[in-house]
Formats: structure tokens, sequence, C-alpha cells
């Protein structure tokens, strides 16, 4: 498709599970970034790569959350051992080169943590 | 944490009537974005205006930059139910920082039809 695509829309795990959430960028795009966004709130930065590499992660809460886009095209996010405080949206967004450019973003995965 | 602040938080304006909604930010930046988000769907990109530009327009559209005050406004002309979401500003922060957007809370805009 022409736009951002991510996988699946809504997840519900167990306290304590891991989950794994997919996204695929534009195509050609270099720059991909996931964000994470409660309720009511504008999103948050987690983490973000040109290409296969993971340039920043600055943002990813804890050592319990994982990204990885291993041939510069479609990325994971992995929480591993979830917790009920991340229960949120998981919104990826690409862009043709950097953040200076306009970033093009998916529906989201909405993840419910019981 | 979030570093924008939109202002207001929520507004209900008539159809056809135009909507003003501020954002200000605290260090310094390249660019400043706006974004629309409809309920449950993702963000879609409204208008980029860059440091170094005080105006930009597009469409319906009207996005101000006060880099000296860091603070910026949306306008939307004739607006239309379609309208109706929550808009948020973004900042792209100069020098050193994390490498994606940093978002404001929001303005969740309702036009009464």
């Amino acid at each position: 498709g022409a736009g951002v695509s991510q996988s699946p829309r809504y997840k519900v795990a167990k306290r304590g599970q891991d989950v794994a959430l997919r996204c695929d960028p534009i195509s050609g795009h270099v720059s991909l970034f996931w964000y994470q966004q409660a309720l009511g709130q504008g999103p948050e930065f987690l983490t973000y790569f040109q290409n296969e590499a993971q340039l920043d992660k600055s943002g990813l809460p804890s050592d319990r959350f994982f990204a990885e886009r291993p041939e510069g095209s479609v990325s994971t996010l992995k929480i591993q051992r979830t917790q009920q405080e991340d229960s949120a949206v998981y919104l990826c967004a690409s862009s043709l080169l950097d953040r200076n450019q306009p970033q093009h973003f998916g529906d989201g995965t909405r993840l419910s943590i019981l | 944490s979030q570093q924008g602040e939109e202002d207001p938080q929520a507004l209900s304006i008539q159809e056809g009537e135009n909507a003003t909604m501020n954002c200000s930010y605290k260090t310094s930046i390249n660019n400043l974005q706006w974004y629309r988000q409809n309920s449950g769907r993702g963000l879609v990109h409204l208008i980029l205006i860059r440091s170094n530009e005080r105006e930009k327009h597009s469409g319906r559209l009207r996005v101000t930059l006060d880099t000296s005050k860091k603070s910026s406004s949306l306008l939307i002309t004739a607006s239309r139910a379609a309208d109706t979401a929550s808009y948020f500003c973004a900042t792209a922060y100069s020098g050193g920082g994390a490498d994606g957007l940093t978002f404001g809370k929001g303005t969740h805009l309702i036009i009464q039809p």
C-alpha cells in the first residue's frame, strides 16, 4: 500500500507476556520512528532508525522495550514482560530523510495489558 | 516528557467560523509541524514551518511562527464539520537531544454543524 501499515491494530495481552508490534513504512523512506501515545495525550518519542541503524533509543522507557529494523524496511517493536503501564497506542511513522521532513503515520496498535 | 503546550485544550465553534490554536515550546528548533488526528487513527501531517519562516499558508490553513516568543499558531478558516479532530504541534529541536519530534498535548476541536 501507499501508506504506513501497522499490525495488529489491537492487541490484548496478560501482564507478564511478551508482545511484538509490526510496522511497514512507506517504501523508500529512510527514517522510521516509534511513538507511544497515552489516552488524551500527544505522542511521545520512543526510538529512531535511519535505514537499519538505530540511531536514537533515548525514549524507550525501560530495557523491556526493544526495537529492530534489520533490513532497513519493516520494523518490530517488542515489549517483554508487559506491565499495565505499557497500555497505550503505539504509533509508527516514516519520513523520506529525517525528522526535518513531514512524518507519515500509521493508524497505530492499541495495546491493552490486563 | 512533553515539551510543547497547545492552547486551548478544547475548542468548540460553529461551522463556517475560524478556529485558532496556539502552541508554545521551550528550546531552539529547526522546524515546527502541525498534525491532525481523527479519533482512533494515526496523525496526518498538515504543514511544516522552518525556524527562519514567519508565516505559511496551505489551503484553509495559516501557520505563524514567532521564535522570539517560542510560539506558533494554526488558523483554520471557514471551518467544516470534517475539521473536527485533535490538532498537535510538534517540534524538531536543533542541537542535541532526541531525534524524534516532540509533541504537545493537543487541542481537541469540535465543529458544530
